[in-house]
C-alpha cells in the first residue's frame, strides 16, 4: 500500500530554513492523478495547506499566500520524494507539519505522513 | 482564499447517539468536499470524499450530504471509537483549505 515516511528536524532556530524529506513508497512522485503536498496544522490556524507539487508533462508549484516567497516544494525524482524548505522562520511557524497526497479525482488527501512537530525556537 | 466553516465547534454525546455536523463554504465548490477525522497524535483519515462517498473500510454509520455550499455529515449511532474531532476540506480551488474543526466528546 501506499507510505509516506517524513524525515527532518524537529527544532530550528529563527531565521533559519526548516527543511523536510517526505518518501513515498508504493506510488510515484511522477503520478499523473495525485499532487504532492505539505500541510500544517497548529492551535492558532489550524490545518493549513502550504503547497504542492505535481507532474502533468512538466513540473508544477502551487504556493499558499501566507508562505509564498519562503516555501520551495522540490521533487526528487530519483528517491521518489519530495521536500519542503521553509525560509526565514518565526515561532509563528512551529507546527505539526504532514505530508500528504492528493487525489485529482477525490479532491481529498487520502495519504497522509506520520507528521513532524516542528519547534522554532532559539 | 475560500474560507469554510464548520459548526458547531464542539458536540458533547452520549454513545449510540445521532450526531450532525455542518460545513459551509464561503463560495460555491460543487462536490469538492472532503470530510475528515482525527484522534490526538494521529494524522487526519479520510471519511467521505465527493461529499458522499463512503471512503473504503470507514463504516457506514457515517455518511454525508450537500453541494454547493452547504454540506453535513452525519454519525448514525455514535461508536466509543467515534470520539474524536472532524474536520472538514474544500478542493474546489487551490490552497484547499479545511475547516477548523469539531470536536465530539463524551456528554
Amino acid at each position: 500500500q501506499v507510505q509516506l515516511q517524513q524525515s527532518g528536524p524537529g527544532l530550528v532556530k529563527p531565521s533559519q530554513t526548516l527543511s523536510l524529506t517526505c518518501a513515498i513508497s508504493g506510488d510515484s512522485v511522477s503520478s499523473s492523478s495525485a499532487a504532492w503536498n505539505w500541510i500544517r496544522q497548529s492551535p492558532s490556524r489550524g490545518l493549513e495547506c502550504l503547497g504542492r507539487t505535481y507532474y502533468r508533462s512538466k513540473w508544477y508549484n502551487d504556493y499558499a499566500v501566507s508562505v509564498k516567497g519562503r516555501i520551495t516544494i522540490n521533487p526528487d525524482t530519483s528517491k521518489n520524494q519530495f521536500s519542503l524548505q521553509l525560509n526565514s522562520v518565526t515561532p509563528e511557524d512551529t507546527a505539526i507539519y504532514y505530508c500528504a497526497r492528493g487525489g485529482w479525482g477525490s479532491g481529498a488527501f487520502d495519504i497522509w505522513g506520520q507528521g513532524t512537530m516542528v519547534i522554532v525556537s532559539s | 482564499d475560500i474560507q469554510m466553516t464548520q459548526s458547531p465547534s464542539s458536540v458533547s454525546a452520549s454513545v449510540g447517539d445521532r450526531v450532525t455536523i455542518t460545513c459551509r463554504a464561503s463560495q460555491g465548490i460543487g462536490s469538492w468536499l472532503t470530510w475528515y477525522q482525527q484522534k490526538p497524535g494521529k494524522a487526519p483519515k479520510v471519511l467521505i470524499y465527493a461529499a458522499s462517498s463512503l471512503q473504503s473500510g470507514v463504516p457506514s454509520r457515517f455518511s454525508g450530504s450537500g453541494s454547493g455550499t452547504d454540506f453535513t455529515l452525519t454519525i448514525s449511532s455514535l461508536q466509543p471509537e467515534d470520539f474524536a474531532t472532524y474536520s472538514c476540506q474544500q478542493a474546489n480551488s487551490f490552497p484547499w483549505t479545511f475547516g477548523q474543526g469539531t470536536k465530539v466528546d463524551f456528554k
